[in-house]
């Protein structure tokens, strides 16, 4: 199968920047996907990129997809401590199927 | 709310017994996907079904299978269970089958196989 790998822990400072980095290998992923998962909830959908783009922004969250290196990244500006949890990245392959890395602890400290 | 029900949000139960897992997806999605969350394993999908077929199988045992039914819930059943199968099970629905955009997620069964 594709795989989705991500590292596995990020740690900042309240105020600053958060980029959470992704690697992917199937190149016909239509879409790719950043989730959040705060401890015992579920996956809350964060923001996606269609893959003819090279980047997003939403409010506070910036996509930023690099086909050539099959890259993502999720900068999250003015990191808040509400924005501790396991974010996952996913890519859709072609059956519709979403397959995940294996999720990034992010820790804010105040 | 992402508008995906999943019951029961937790489930002790013994080795060698079976259980049955409920999704309920958005209101006029098709498509229904279950996924599992281990440890050791991460996030695997399972298996698809869209409007009440088999869509897509995924690393799913044969001791699980699953179905859904006319009103689109769908049901994971888990049969002679193990340690190993001690995982958050999680539902995600889609309006169509096919190539689309966003997948919303329940809040999961926790499942404990003690």
């Amino acid at each position: 199968g594709e795989d989705v790998e991500q590292s596995l822990f990020l740690s900042v400072r309240e105020g600053d920047s958060s980029v959470i980095n992704c690697t992917y290998t199937d190149s016909s992923s239509t879409y790719l996907y950043w989730y959040k998962q705060e401890p015992g909830a579920g996956l809350q959908l964060l923001t996606y990129i269609f893959s003819n783009m090279d980047m997003k922004q939403d409010q506070r969250l910036t996509v930023l997809l690099n086909k050539k290196d099959k890259h993502l990244s999720l900068r999250i500006a003015d990191t808040q401590t509400g924005d501790s949890a396991i974010y996952f990245c996913a890519e859709r392959e072609a059956g519709n199927m979403l397959t995940f890395g294996g999720g990034t602890r992010l820790m804010v400290k105040p | 709310d992402s508008g995906v029900t999943q019951t029961p949000k937790h489930l002790i139960t013994a080795t060698g017994q079976r259980v049955t897992l409920r999704c309920s997806p958005r209101s006029g999605d098709l498509s229904v996907y279950w996924y599992q969350q281990s440890l050791d394993q991460g996030l695997q999908f399972l298996i698809q079904y869209y409007n009440g077929e088999e869509r897509a199988k995924g690393n799913i045992l044969e001791r699980f299978s699953a179905q859904q039914f006319p009103d689109l819930h769908s049901e994971l059943n888990l049969s002679s269970l193990e340690l190993g199968d001690s995982a958050l099970y999680f539902c995600a629905s889609t309006p169509t089958g096919g190539v689309g955009t966003e997948a919303f997620f329940g809040q999961g069964t926790r499942l404990t196989v003690v």
